[in-house]
């Protein structure tokens, strides 16, 4: 069965320094993966998405994660983190390659402190 | 171009209860997903529509129901509300629902059920 693991629940960093926020994914095939951000009383919103071409995938405001296969891992990235970067971060998985959005497991969640 | 909007943005309700949430999508999305998001459970995949049909469902309850209309916009409804439904209710919208398509979220209804 496919399923998604974020690592830490919570993770504390100071600004100017770099971020690190782990996900684990278990597919019998390779998925489709995305990084969600969630700001306090908003909704989501897609940073990233690796759908089978180049393994390290850039996204919005400096993030980016790189799919390791061998590994089973799909870890976002950001040389250095802004106070605006506090948030909750989320790592999906699609149930089956292609189809619909119906097919998406949420991890649990990651959330990012940036202290001054 | 506007984005996703949901009504009410809070709603207090008691056990027992109905409720019905309201989603308008960004104008030319054709697909509208409801998700559940609680502390416990996290973000959990409620139902899909695309052009008024529901094709996809999670494993929700029947109390939980949802119809689309011929303009996109979205409703779900709550029949019989329990203490566990309290929740943020997610929807978001996307072009055609496929699972490469960018979702868009709106900013949820926070239901509370005393």
């Amino acid at each position: 069965a496919q399923s998604v693991t974020q690592l830490d629940s919570h993770v504390s960093v100071s600004e100017g320094t770099p971020v690190l926020l782990r996900c684990n994914y278990s597919s019998s095939y390779s998925p489709s993966l995305f990084w969600y951000v969630q700001h306090p009383n908003k909704g989501l919103q897609l940073l990233l998405k690796y759908t089978s071409a180049a393994t390290l995938v850039k996204g919005i405001n400096g993030f980016e994660a790189e799919f390791k296969k061998s590994e089973t891992s799909f870890h976002l990235t950001k040389p250095s983190a802004h106070m605006s970067d506090a948030a909750e971060y989320f790592c999906v998985v699609s149930l089956r390659r292609g189809g619909s959005q119906g097919n998406l497991i949420f991890g649990k969640g990651t959330k990012l402190s940036v202290k001054p | 171009k506007a984005g996703v909007t949901q009504t009410p943005r809070y709603l207090i309700k008691t056990r027992g209860q109905q409720v019905t949430l309201s989603c308008s999508p960004i104008s030319g999305h054709r697909s509208v997903s409801w998700y559940q998001q609680t502390p416990g459970q996290g973000l959990q995949f409620l139902f899909e529509y695309f052009s008024e049909t529901q094709r996809n469902k999670g494993n929700f309850p029947g109390r939980f129901s949802g119809r689309q209309f011929s303009n996109s916009r979205s409703e779900m409804n709550v029949s019989t509300l329990e203490l566990g439904d309290s929740a943020l209710y997610l929807c978001a919208s996307s072009l055609a629902g496929q699972v490469y398509d960018t979702q868009y979220f709106g900013p949820g209804t926070r239901l509370t059920v005393l």
